[in-house]
């Protein structure tokens, strides 16, 4: 079955400095890779999303991810953070083939200090 | 492109009322949409796939008989929380098919 690992639980950072969030994934081929971020009391909203090709995806707010095979991974990275970056981060995949659905990992919860 | 509406965006009603949810796809039709259910300070978990003019998909754990589904037309699903009980209180929020990937804005259920 597929599965997907946020390690981290919390992460802290201070404003400047770059940020990277880790995803691993399990599963028999490449599914869909998304990160979405979350606000307090708010929905989600998709940062960037990996479906196929270039392995390197550029998303909103200066965000990108690498998606790298053969560690089944998908980390999300940001050279630079700002203090309005906090939120909750999850990384979801979406195994092809099984009807659109995907599914998310635990998140992470990130804090910005000044 | 490819908006989600959901509604009430919070609802607050006793235990054992039944509270719908309506998910609206507003520039796109769906014949496909999906269910989540977020805890506080938890991950997003599919409760269901729901399916235009056919019944929906549960996954393991959730009652399909508590959890009421319907894909009435292609652009709305709603979901039944029947006789909500307070650990029924979550936030719910519904996507549409995976070449859209946007979510609804959620719906904040909190059930006394």
């Amino acid at each position: 079955a597929q599965s997907v690992t946020q390690p981290d639980i919390h992460i802290t950072v201070s404003e400047g400095a770059s940020l990277e969030l880790r995803c691993n994934y399990s599963y028999g081929a490449t599914p869909y890779l998304f990160w979405y971020v979350q606000s307090p009391g708010q929905g989600l909203q998709l940062l960037l999303k990996y479906f196929s090709g270039d392995t390197l995806v550029q998303g909103i707010k200066g965000f990108e991810a690498e998606f790298k095979r053969s560690q089944s991974s998908f980390n999300l990275r940001k050279p630079s953070v700002h203090w309005s970056d906090a939120a909750e981060y999850f990384c979801a995949v979406g195994p092809p083939n099984t009807g659109n659905q995907f599914y998310f990992g635990t998140g992470t919860s990130l804090t910005v200090i000044p | 492109g490819a908006v989600v509406s959901q509604h009430p965006s919070w609802v607050i009603c006793k235990s054992g009322t039944s509270v719908k949810i309506e998910c609206r796809s507003l520039d796109f039709q769906a014949t496909t949409m999906f269910w989540y259910r977020q805890f506080p300070k938890q991950s997003l978990m599919l409760m269901a796939t729901s399916n235009e003019g056919s019944k929906a998909t549960y996954e393991q754990g959730v009652e399909k008989d508590k959890f009421l589904i319907n894909h009435a037309s292609l652009t709305l699903s709603t979901l039944t929380v029947t006789s909500a009980h307070p650990e029924d209180s979550s936030f719910y929020i519904c996507r549409g098919p995976t070449d859209t990937q946007y979510f609804g804005p959620g719906t904040r259920l909190t059930v006394l």
